[in-house]
């Protein structure tokens, strides 16, 4: 029963660098989202979708883009990573939306 | 906006009790659940409270008054094992816009 699975779990960029986080649930849930923690911040939403095709913006969406094209996978892309953008993300999922989220294990992401 | 305050950090005995509390202000309140964070590792779900009362589950129980904007974490029985962060996070309208709390930090000493 694997869940919500999250990878890479650690990852260096450089500035200026693109990359995917790759996000997959098993569980047949509608809605995934894509959040990021940071010290003091507390979890902040990116991106979230209620079902494959629909995607929709949250807290923090800039710099990041999302889509969903099918009801499994909710990749997370970073187009140019700024040092800002050193966090660690967590994708999470429910089943309609309206229940306790199931989250990933985490990526620990740095920019250089 | 959304405005969650909860400590940032707390200190309790192994066997002891210890509350955390929570409190918001939000527009179109629709619940607030409570998650336990072990460092380093993800969030898991611990309670959702939607109407005004207590929820009691084993050692844990969460308490919610919509009036006062106001929810607590109730810990019974500490053990070593409960040193997390736990973080309140509140539902507004439908859909998951859940906002969350910074968390408050429990170390549970011997």
């Amino acid at each position: 029963n694997a869940g919500v699975t999250q990878t890479p779990k650690f990852q260096v960029l450089k500035t200026g660098q693109s990359m995917t986080l790759q996000c997959a649930q098993d569980m047949n849930h509608e809605y995934m989202s894509w959040y990021r923690q940071d010290p003091g911040m507390g979890l902040r939403l990116i991106h979230y979708s209620v079902g494959a095709g629909i995607t929709d913006q949250g807290e923090v969406p800039n710099g990041y883009n999302v889509s969903r094209s099918t009801t499994e996978d909710f990749p997370l892309r970073l187009l140019s990573a700024a040092p800002s953008q050193t966090s660690v993300y967590f994708c999470a999922s429910s089943p309609d939306g309206d229940e306790k989220l199931f989250f990933g294990s985490g990526t620990q992401l740095s920019v250089l | 906006g959304q405005n969650i305050d909860q400590p940032t950090e707390m200190t309790a005995t192994e066997g002891a009790i210890v509350q955390i509390n929570c409190t918001y202000q939000t527009s179109g309140f629709n619940g607030l659940f409570w998650y336990q964070q072990h460092a380093g590792e993800a969030p898991t779900f611990l309670s959702y409270n939607v109407l005004d009362g207590l929820e009691e589950k084993g050692r844990f129980s969460s308490f919610l008054s919509r009036s006062k904007g106001y929810s607590y974490l109730l810990l019974k029985e500490l053990q070593m094992k409960d040193s997390a962060s736990y973080l309140c996070a509140v539902k507004q309208g439908g859909y998951q816009k859940v906002t969350f709390g910074t968390g408050t930090k429990l170390q549970v000493i011997p």
